[in-house]
């Protein structure tokens, strides 16, 4: 595709609830990001996909947080019994060289509201 | 905990004025990069500097970097009401070969018409 994809756009959702967000990357770009902003804040790191393996999975808030990839594209971030402070903007975000050399390719986010 | 740290975290100016923002990070790094976000909106790439580079222009963006203090600046240069937006550094750790860029906390820009 021209850019990185995310969907839904938004969701909200009750707490406890399971959700889902995707992310499809640029076509072609091996690496792949996942990064949470809450409102008015910075990027907070998330996940790193190199392929389909995640060298880094060190931003991961919580163990009802996990996130895999398929095929070396399509990325799914999983957030299981959500919880009110996980209601941010989740970015994913896409890599064609390293980031030592080259820049990311940012997706619109997925607005997540838990009520 | 974030690499990154950005001042100030809001800045107000006129059309036509210059707009200077400052960032500073903690550990050694490849490369700094910054980056604008237009309210409710993904993040865009802007510019990347190299840790061996001092300065870089593109169009009406300058960047400086002094890897002896930790510390960029983006300066833009006759700004307009289009540039109002938030404004993000984020570095790379030249010893974390998993490459993942940490942000700042951003400098929320305005420019009045």
């Amino acid at each position: 595709g021209a850019g990185v994809s995310q969907s839904p756009s938004n969701k909200v959702t009750e707490k406890g609830k399971d959700v889902e967000l995707r992310c499809d990357p640029i076509s072609g770009h091996t690496a792949l990001y996942w990064y949470r902003q809450s409102l008015g804040q910075g990027l907070e790191f998330l996940i790193y996909f190199q392929g389909n393996s995640a060298p880094d999975k060190s931003g991961l808030p919580s163990d009802r947080f996990s996130a895999e990839r398929t095929g070396g594209s399509v990325s799914t971030l999983t957030i299981q019994r959500t919880q009110q402070e996980d209601s941010a903007v989740y970015l994913c975000a896409s890599s064609f060289r390293p980031v030592r050399t080259g820049e990311l390719f940012f997706g619109e986010g997925s607005r997540l509201t838990v009520l | 905990s974030q690499q990154g740290e950005e001042d100030p975290q809001a800045l107000s100016i006129q059309e036509g004025e210059n707009a200077t923002m400052n960032c500073s990070y903690k550990t050694s790094i490849n490369n700094l990069q910054w980056y604008r976000q237009n309210s409710g909106r993904g993040l865009v790439h802007l510019i990347l500097i190299r840790s061996n580079e001092r300065e870089k222009h593109s169009g009406r963006l300058r960047v400086t970097l002094d890897t002896s203090k930790k510390s960029s600046s983006l300066l833009i240069t006759a700004s307009r009401a289009a540039d109002t937006a938030s404004y993000f550094c984020a570095t790379d750790d030249r010893y974390n070969q998993g490459g993942k860029l940490i942000f700042g906390q951003g400098t929320e820009l305005s420019v009045k018409p």
